[in-house]
């Protein structure tokens, strides 16, 4: 069963545009959300993770969001690029292992 | 460094043959893992190791076994090789994924591209 539940499955975003993934987890002993982010034909790769006592963090033109009490996070990507066309990926840690989110396309138009 | 190799990048196998995948990582991190990439599915853990022959079942084991004898390497062997095998795998490693309040990213390899007909 998918822990970490991803939405939307794909998305289309003009350039300089935001774009926003939701996800959503019920277990409570998740202990840290990381994003990740893949491009085709690679591996996953770490764009930005957060801790659930911090309800926002930002990296350059990224930021988790994250509501505790919704046991929900979301990533915006700010000023959306068309090298940020990728799959992004959120996950939730427990007991040195990660669930992941079923992904999300992000196509961004130039 | 290297970070996280594995061989083959892609393979065709027969129903019911067999193969070893293998995943070799040079940080010297204890943690290491094997996850199937399906379309729309994320990444489903396989099996993971906590050390050189330490090893448990992820989510989905059925029809994998793996060995870690070694820090380095972590191969995982697919017996009777069937259609619903077909999938991406992929390697990762880390060290402990929490430490000190701060998440330590689990590095992964570039992926194996299964197809089993």
């Amino acid at each position: 069963q998918q822990q970490v539940k991803q939405s939307p499955q794909s998305l289309i975003v003009q350039k300089g545009g935001i774009s926003i993934i939701n996800c959503a987890y019920e277990n409570t002993a998740f202990d840290y959300f990381p994003w990740y982010q893949q491009f085709p034909g690679k591996g996953p790769a770490l764009l930005i993770a957060i801790r659930p006592d911090v309800s926002e963090k930002k990296e350059g033109r990224f930021t988790i969001s994250f509501n505790k009490s919704a046991k929900q996070f979301s990533l915006h990507i700010m000023d959306s690029q068309p090298g940020d066309s990728a799959t992004y990926f959120c996950a939730a840690t427990w007991d040195n292992k990660l669930s992941f989110g079923a992904g999300t396309t992000v196509t961004v138009r130039a | 460094n290297a970070g996280v190799t594995q061989t083959p990048k892609f393979r065709i196998l027969k129903i019911g043959q067999s193969m070893t995948l293998q995943c070799t990582q040079d940080m010297n991190h204890n943690y290491m893992y094997w996850y199937r990439q399906d379309p729309g599915m994320g990444l489903k853990l396989i099996y993971y190791s906590v050390g050189a022959g330490i090893t448990d079942k992820g989510e989905v084991p059925n029809g994998y076994n793996v060995s870690r004898s070694t820090t380095e390497d972590f191969p995982l062997r697919l017996e009777l090789a069937a259609p619903s095998q077909t999938s991406v795998y992929f390697c990762a490693s880390s060290p402990e994924l929490g430490t000190g309040g701060f998440y330590n990213e689990q590095f992964f390899g570039p992926g194996t591209r299964l197809t089993v007909l």
